[in-house]
């Protein structure tokens, strides 16, 4: 069975600097991969996708997210981080199949520090 | 393009109560829809699959008698939570599927916020 993986529960980062957010599947095929946010009280908004191609995806404000298949990862990253950023983010898992469900990991909660 | 909206974006109703959610793709047409259930601090949850014309498919679990769902129309799925209870208090989201070219994208609803009383 699909499962996506976030081993991070929350992370605290200094404004300005670097962000990483981990994020595992596991899939016997490529799946689709996806990068949401969510701010308290909000729905959730697309940071980006992968479906195939190029495995650097470039995303909205400023992340971006690398498909490894050899690690089953689609880790998210953003060089600098602004206060802005503070949220949920979920890494999601989907089939390539019409009808299909995503299946959502656990969250990551984004703290930014001054 | 790919717009889902959601109707309430809150609503507080008494125990014992009936609620109904309007989940609607504005400018696509979705065949399939999906409803998500979100607990405070935790992930969305899947609570039913949503077909055109036909009858949910609901996820283990999850009460198909207290959670009715029905998609009458390809904009258009409603969730209806019956007799609903405090333990029901909830962020309910729904996605619309499309087929972006030929990829299985959705496209998610910003969420209605339910309190029970």
């Amino acid at each position: 069975a699909q499962s996506v993986t976030q081993p991070d529960i929350h992370i605290t980062v200094s404004e300005g600097a670097s962000l990483e957010l981990r994020c595992n599947y596991s899939y016997g095929a490529t799946p689709y991969l996806f990068w949401y946010v969510q701010s308290p009280g909000q729905g959730l908004q697309l940071l980006l996708k992968y479906f195939s191609g190029d495995t650097l995806v470039q995303g909205i404000k400023g992340f971006e997210a690398e498909f490894k298949r050899s690690q089953s990862s689609f880790n998210l990253r953003k060089p600098s981080v602004h206060w802005s950023d503070a949220a949920e983010y979920f890494c999601a898992v989907g089939l390539n199949q019409a009808g299909t469900a995503l299946i959502f990991g656990k969250g990551t909660t984004l703290s930014v520090s001054s | 393009g790919a717009v889902v909206s959601q109707h309430p974006s809150w609503v507080i109703c008494k125990s014992g109560t009936s609620v109904k959610i309007e989940c609607r793709s504005l400018d696509f047409q979705a065949t399939t829809m999906f409803w998500y259930r979100q607990f405070p601090k935790q992930s969305l949850m899947l609570m039913a699959t949503s077909n055109e014309g036909s009858k949910a498919t609901y996820e283990q679990g999850v009460e198909k008698d207290k959670f009715l769902i029905n998609h009458a129309s390809l904009t258009l799925s409603t969730l209806t939570v019956t007799s609903a209870h405090p333990e029901d208090s909830s962020f309910y989201i729904c996605s619309a599927g499309a087929l972006a070219g030929r990829v299985n994208e959705q496209f998610f609803g910003p969420g209605t916020r339910l309190t029970v009383l």
